[in-house]
């Protein structure tokens, strides 16, 4: 059974643009969950989805948004962005949600310079 | 607000002695709790999960945590430990309709 396929791994981008970031969760899982993760802030908890819909949502500006397709993929999308979004992005899946047990992806990496 | 505390930033132990790390949680009611380990540049591995039931929960790699409700406590334990454990442990609360919220991660170092 596949795992979590996070693209791409790596990526560098210019402050001001914007970025979509991919995970395919593993067959069969519905929900989906995003999280951003640097030194200072350690693990924080951008959103979650499930079945196409937003759960929950992390305490993020609104430049941070996603989606979720029929077939659970997610996106995640960061507008403007910062310098302080350089981060690790992980996501996760799990079969019926997060508050249960989820499987990560090994994230991408992204750089803004 | 949902919070969980790990107190050790960094703990260092040899190789073949026992390890505790340390978990505390803040929520409005039990929640599930979690322990995940991630190596460097990789994303993060269950260990083990506490749902319901009996507070003694058993993991992989050798691990096993404790859940207890009168300290709001979930500390994880090995007997002993192994150089390829070195890594950053990180604790994890979440419940139904409630943001799922990580600890700050201790880190692990294990010498030979």
């Amino acid at each position: 059974k596949a795992g979590v396929t996070q693209t791409p791994r790596y990526l560098i981008k210019t402050r001001g643009q914007q970025v979509t970031l991919s995970c395919s969760p593993i067959s069969g899982h519905r929900s989906v969950s995003w999280y951003q993760q640097t030194p200072g802030q350690g693990l924080q908890f951008l959103f979650e989805y499930f079945s196409e819909t937003q759960r929950n949502k992390g305490n993020f500006p609104g430049r941070f948004s996603g989606r979720q397709f029929s077939n659970s993929r997610s996106e995640m999308n960061v507008s403007t962005l910062e310098l302080g979004d350089s981060a690790l992005y992980l996501c996760a899946s799990s079969p019926q949600g997060i508050d249960t047990e989820a499987f990560f992806g090994q994230g991408t990496r992204l750089t803004v310079v | 607000a949902q919070s969980v505390t790990q107190p050790d930033i960094h703990i260092t132990v040899s190789e073949g002695a026992s390890l505790e790390l340390r978990c505390n949680y803040s929520y409005g009611a039990t929640p599930y709790l979690f322990w995940y380990v991630q190596s460097p540049g990789q994303g993060l591995q269950l260990l083990l999960k506490y749902f319901s039931g009996d507070t003694l929960v058993q993991g992989i790699k050798g691990f096993e945590a404790e859940f207890k409700r009168s300290q709001s406590s979930f500390n994880l334990r090995k007997p002993s430990v192994h150089w390829s454990d070195a890594a950053e442990y990180f604790c994890a609360a979440g419940a139904y309709g409630q943001n799922f919220v990580f600890g700050p991660g201790t880190r692990l170092s294990v010498l030979p």
